[in-house]
């Protein structure tokens, strides 16, 4: 009953560094997505894949890249971290929007 | 861009007592959704509309889509100590290709 996972759970980055948050996901959904969460702000929309192949900017992508793998697999990568892309990181899968959204359990990440 | 207005903020009230809240949006939406966010954890769909009027329950929790198709509510009754968390509405706007836009949270807590 693995849903969608993320790894990894917490992080720590120095200001420049890059690295690359995963996600799968073993329901067969076609969509996924990568969402930022910050206090007071909700859940932001960073970049979305509606089906393997295919990817769209979502509300908030400046620093951001991301790879769709494979139907289950999409990563989002940061190439040179800065503090304000610390954040609680969600990634999502769906057969839609109309049904709702499977979400992972987040990656903190702290960019010093 | 886009924003949904959810409210209140947070509210912080006795076990047993009934809370209601809502969103928000200057857009029509097709599809209202209501999550709840636990602490540490990713949201989880509590409740699904489709319909303008429509009515849903879910155990203790109720929703409705607003006749103008612009509005939601949440209601729970009888409020529990695990009922405390983040709840988020989210809703997905005619002719969109699949996003969902959220509010930015009503942080909940019970006092047993």
């Amino acid at each position: 009953n693995a849903g969608v996972t993320q790894t990894p759970k917490f992080q720590v980055l120095k200001t420049g560094q890059s690295m690359t948050l995963q996600c799968a996901q073993d329901m067969n959904h076609n969509s996924m997505y990568w969402y930022r969460q910050d206090p007071g702000m909700g859940l932001r929309l960073i970049y979305y894949s509606a089906s393997e192949g295919t990817t769209d900017k979502g509300e908030v992508p400046n620093g951001y890249n991301v790879s769709r793998l494979n139907k289950r697999e999409f990563s989002l990568r940061l190439e040179s971290a800065a503090p304000s892309q610390t954040s609680v990181y969600f990634c999502a899968s769906g057969t839609g929007p109309n049904y709702g959204y499977t979400f992972g359990s987040g990656t903190r990440l702290t960019v010093v | 861009g886009q924003q949904l207005n959810q409210s209140p903020q947070s509210m912080f009230i006795q076990e047993g007592e009934d809370v209601s809240m809502n969103c928000t949006s200057s857009s029509i939406f097709n599809t209202w959704l209501w999550y709840k966010q636990d602490p540490g954890e990713g949201p989880v769909l509590l409740i699904a509309l489709y319909k303008a009027g429509e009515l849903t329950s879910n155990g203790r929790l109720t929703a409705q889509f607003g006749i103008t198709r612009k509005d939601s509510f949440l209601n729970i009754s009888a409020s529990i100590p695990s009922d405390v968390g983040i709840y988020f509405c989210a809703g997905q706007w005619p002719g969109n290709t699949g996003k969902l836009i959220f509010g930015q949270g009503t942080t909940l807590q019970v006092k047993p």
